[in-house]
């Protein structure tokens, strides 16, 4: 059973654009939202975290997007650069954070010149 | 710059054999994870470990996957007898409980032939 459902599975934007990439999960207990950046033989990298009090949180140019009520939460790259090509990662985790992460699948994101 | 290590980064084994991976936490942190990652099921939880006692390991095959915490600075991560489908790439993470961010270190990446 996939507990945190990730799309799209690929995404191809110009520099500069804004990617937009989707979650979705189905257990009420979760109250920790992070996404992970990877590169290409490297371990997941932590971007940026939301918790369920807010609906919204800024990090440089990336945004999480929390709708509560939906179960769903997205991540927004502003002014998208190449150097931003990686697979992302949503994940989700109860008792804030302290147990374990259940993973998307990943989006892998290129961003052309 | 605090990170977490694993060795070896790279093995190629024939099925059969014993493989032995090795993790060091970020000194501090109280909480060591490992995931297994494939192209078709992801990153997938194998085990983890608060205050160096098991807390879940239900994503490791029992008979042939072990994991310990022998001290408070290295996790082990034993196959055997490994087998084919055991190619992956292995990640150890660790954090503090109350923060909720996971680390991930480098990785290994398994080759059983």
């Amino acid at each position: 059973q996939q507990q945190v459902k990730q799309s799209p599975q690929s995404l191809i934007v110009q520099k500069g654009g804004i990617p937009i990439i989707n979650c979705a999960y189905e257990n009420t207990a979760f109250d920790y939202f992070p996404w992970y950046q990877q590169f290409p033989g490297k371990g997941p990298a932590l971007l940026i975290a939301i918790r369920p009090d807010v609906s919204e949180k800024k990090e440089g140019r990336f945004t999480i997007s929390f709708n509560k009520s939906a179960k769903q939460f997205s991540l927004h790259i502003m002014d998208s650069q190449p150097g931003d090509s990686a697979t992302y990662f949503c994940a989700a985790s109860a008792q804030g954070g302290s147990e374990k992460l259940v993973f998307g699948k990943g989006t892998k994101l290129t961003v052309n010149p | 710059d605090a990170r977490v290590t694993q060795t070896p980064r790279h093995k190629v084994t024939e099925m059969g054999q014993e493989v032995t991976m090795r993790c060091q936490p970020i000194l501090g942190h109280n909480t060591v994870f490992w995931y297994r990652q494939t192209m078709m099921q992801g990153l997938e939880l194998l085990a983890y470990f608060r205050n160096r006692a098991p807390l879940d390991d239900s994503g490791m095959p029992k008979d042939r996957f072990s994991a310990e915490m022998p001290d408070a600075t290295l996790a082990t991560l034993k196959i055997q007898p490994s087998e084919p489908r055991d190619s992956a790439v292995y990640f150890c993470a660790s954090g503090l409980r109350r923060m909720g961010e996971q680390y991930f270190g480098p990785g290994t990446r398994l080759t059983v032939t």
